[in-house]
């Protein structure tokens, strides 16, 4: 299994470009999430997905947007970069498991300059 | 609001030296509850998870770490850590039954003295 994967692995942009930040998992899991982590902030959560087809916002949802189409795909969507959205974007997934949250697993992070 | 806080923004210690990392959350229902570590350069990893039972949980590396549920407090030890402990820390903390919304803490960024 390659687990979760994020591409790409940087990325530089213009103030008002757009770009979709890319996320796959090929362990079936039914939640993903999708964090920013800026120094001294931890992790914020941006949206989430518990499942294809279902998405709901997080702490820091303005300025994103998701979609769930397949299992095994959660892109992020940036519709206008801003300078405050310079960030490092973590991609994350996990497991039903008798109904209880279970642990997350975390992809390599893609590291966004916004200019 | 829920919400998750680390005391200790940077600490550090000598080799050998025992570590105890603070972490409250501020959601009275109940919760699961977990650590993780980002190594420098690395994405991170799961360190301990709590869930349920007993609230005294192991982890990798020697971790371990007490949940006190009348403190709604889950801190982090360790005996005697190493130089290759030295990583960001992360409390997180998420409501049962509600898959994929963790709150995160704001980490604890650890450096070990060799």
């Amino acid at each position: 299994n390659a687990g979760v994967t994020q591409t790409p692995k940087f990325q530089v942009l213009k103030t008002g470009q757009s770009m979709t930040l890319q996320c796959a998992q090929d362990m079936n899991h039914e939640y993903m999430s999708w964090y920013r982590q800026d120094p001294g902030m931890g992790l914020r959560l941006i949206h989430y997905s518990v499942g294809a087809g279902i998405t709901d916002q997080g702490e820091v949802p303005n300025g994103y947007n998701v979609s769930r189409s397949t299992t095994e795909d959660f892109p992020l969507r940036l519709l206008s970069a801003a300078p405050s959205q310079t960030s490092v974007y973590f991609c994350a997934s996990s497991y039903s498991w008798y109904g209880s949250y279970n642990e997350q697993f975390f992809g390599p992070g893609t590291r966004l300059t916004v200019l | 609001a829920q919400s998750v806080s680390q005391h200790n923004h940077h600490v550090i210690l000598s080799e050998a030296a025992s570590l105890e990392l603070g972490c409250n959350y501020s959601y009275g229902g109940t919760v699961n509850l977990f650590w993780y570590v980002q190594y420098p350069g690395q994405h991170l990893q799961l360190l301990l998870k709590y869930f349920s039972g007993d609230p005294l949980v192991k982890g990798i590396k020697g971790f371990e770490a007490e949940f006190i549920k009348s403190k709604f407090s889950f801190n982090l030890r360790k005996p005697s850590v190493q130089w290759s402990d030295t990583a960001e820390y992360f409390c997180a903390v998420n409501r049962y039954n509600q898959g994929g919304k963790l709150i995160f803490g704001q980490g604890t960024e650890l450096s070990v003295k060799p």
